[in-house]
């Protein structure tokens, strides 16, 4: 089932500038991860934040992690054409091994 | 990194006839695999959790005699939607967890029912 929500829906950047998307969540989570999908593409891992910690870096990347207000933010620094694709937030709650809730996602376009 | 083959990418079929999806882990064993399926734009909805040596498990919702899962060994498992009818005209995606609760993902198989 679904549980988290991402906002916002669609993003409009310019290349170089930063992209800024948010996902929140309604239930205990053991970790966050978030994955880019290029159209009509798979899903590709971008990082995995644990619920013990609160900030990860992964060259371009940053994300984020708040369990007391169960949200996640997802940071694109200096963005590309290529970086141009859907983002989504994805949980593993505490119950279930491996069983991922994905987020509504957000679309970004970065305009050359 | 690991790679999770799905095959085909695309494919049409006609009305009443069953479409099978073949999902593979190339380089590493998966016990587990899930298939989910996505509508334009929208997020991915998990149908089911393939168990290698036992039966899928499927969400709620989710037809298990439409949608017949077998894993057939630690690297296949397959999706097959039998008796397709326009409206399960979808991408299916299967994923295969690896590591530390990383999934690594199938380019996804576009289907579509005429």
């Amino acid at each position: 089932s679904q549980q988290g929500e991402e906002d916002p829906q669609a993003l409009s950047i310019q290349e170089g500038e930063n992209a800024t998307m948010n996902c929140s969540y309604k239930t205990s989570i053991n970790n966050l991860q978030w994955y880019r999908q290029n159209s009509g593409r798979g899903l590709v891992h971008l990082i995995l934040i644990r619920s013990n910690e609160r900030e990860k870096h992964s060259g371009r990347l940053r994300v984020t992690l708040d369990t007391s207000k169960k949200s996640s933010s997802l940071l694109i620094t200096a963005s590309r054409a290529a970086d141009t694709a859907s983002y989504f937030c994805a949980t593993d709650s505490v119950s279930n091994d491996y069983k991922l809730s994905f987020g509504a996602g957000t679309t970004v376009t970065v305009r050359a | 990194g690991a790679v999770v083959s799905q095959h085909p990418s695309r494919v049409i079929c006609k009305s009443g006839t069953s479409v099978k999806i073949e999902c593979r882990s190339l380089d590493f064993q998966a016990t587990t695999m899930f298939w989910y399926r996505q509508f334009p734009k929208q997020s991915l909805m998990l149908m089911a959790t393939s168990n290698e040596g036992s039966k899928a498990t499927y969400e709620q919702g989710v037809e298990k005699d439409k949608f017949l899962i077998n894993h057939a060994s630690l690297t296949l498992s397959t999706l097959t939607v039998t008796s397709a009818h326009p409206e399960d005209s979808s991408f299916y995606i299967c994923s295969a967890p690896y590591g530390a609760r990383e999934a690594f993902f199938g380019q996804g198989t576009r289907l579509t029912v005429v």
